[in-house]
């Protein structure tokens, strides 16, 4: 079975850097593509980007020029840093794999950007 | 704003049978690219409900069931229960925006 857990700070000030991390458990770390994905408080949901084993990426184009993903296969983790962050960003932050879909998702981490 | 649509809410009797819409175009749902659906219970993450518009996981009940037609795409609940109520989601890919994109959301009452 796959397990996917993730954590990172919570409370931002404006301009500041959005640093996220996300752990798998269980086996095929590599077989995957993995997400993150985010929604505002009481809206849609909104695809970030994704990474694989080794290291390529995909990003969503309209936060293409904030967002990073990167990979450590050596912990099976994957991360997300989002930077200049605005009230916008102000949301529930999901890591997720990328099977046929999106099939196990992470707890979730709500991401306040206020001053 | 998403390119994929779906009613904001919906809403049917215990038993009853109620269908979710999502509409899309041509560089998503029309262009042959594969819908998932999502059901999210509130305060929890996404749970994927059906894959490759009509497969569901293991463990999903038979209930929900999805179908596809040009650009349109449903997802049918039957025989429907208190603990399906929630927010669906559709996804798919969009060929035009590089991304993989989400419905606009369906919050599904049980009267």
């Amino acid at each position: 079975q796959v397990q996917v857990q993730q954590w990172g700070a919570g409370l931002l000030k404006p301009s500041e850097t959005l640093s996220l991390n996300c752990a798998v458990y269980g086996r095929s770390f590599n077989d995957y593509y993995w997400s993150w994905i985010r929604q505002p408080p009481g809206k849609g949901l909104e695809w970030i980007g994704e990474v694989n084993h080794s290291g390529y990426t995909n990003y969503n184009p309209s936060l293409k020029s904030r967002v990073t993903i990167s990979v450590d296969t050596s912990k099976n983790q994957f991360s997300l840093t989002l930077n200049s962050v605005t009230a916008a960003d102000t949301a529930v932050y999901y890591c997720a794999r990328k099977g046929m879909s999106f099939d196990y998702w992470g707890q979730g981490t709500l991401v306040t950007v206020s001053s | 704003q998403s390119v994929l649509t779906q009613p904001p809410s919906v809403s049917g009797a215990p038993g009853q049978r109620v269908t979710i819409s999502c509409t899309g175009s041509s560089s998503n749902i029309g262009g042959g690219y594969d819908v998932h659906w999502f059901q999210q219970l509130p305060g929890t993450a996404p749970k994927l409900l059906i894959y490759a518009n009509n497969n569901r996981p293991s463990g999903v009940p038979d209930r929900f069931s999805g179908s596809k037609s040009g650009t349109s795409l449903s997802l049918a609940i039957t025989g429907l229960q208190a603990e399906d109520e929630a927010d669906y989601y559709c996804q798919s890919y969009d060929s035009s925006l590089n991304s993989y994109v989400f419905g606009t959301g369906t919050k599904v009452t049980v009267l």
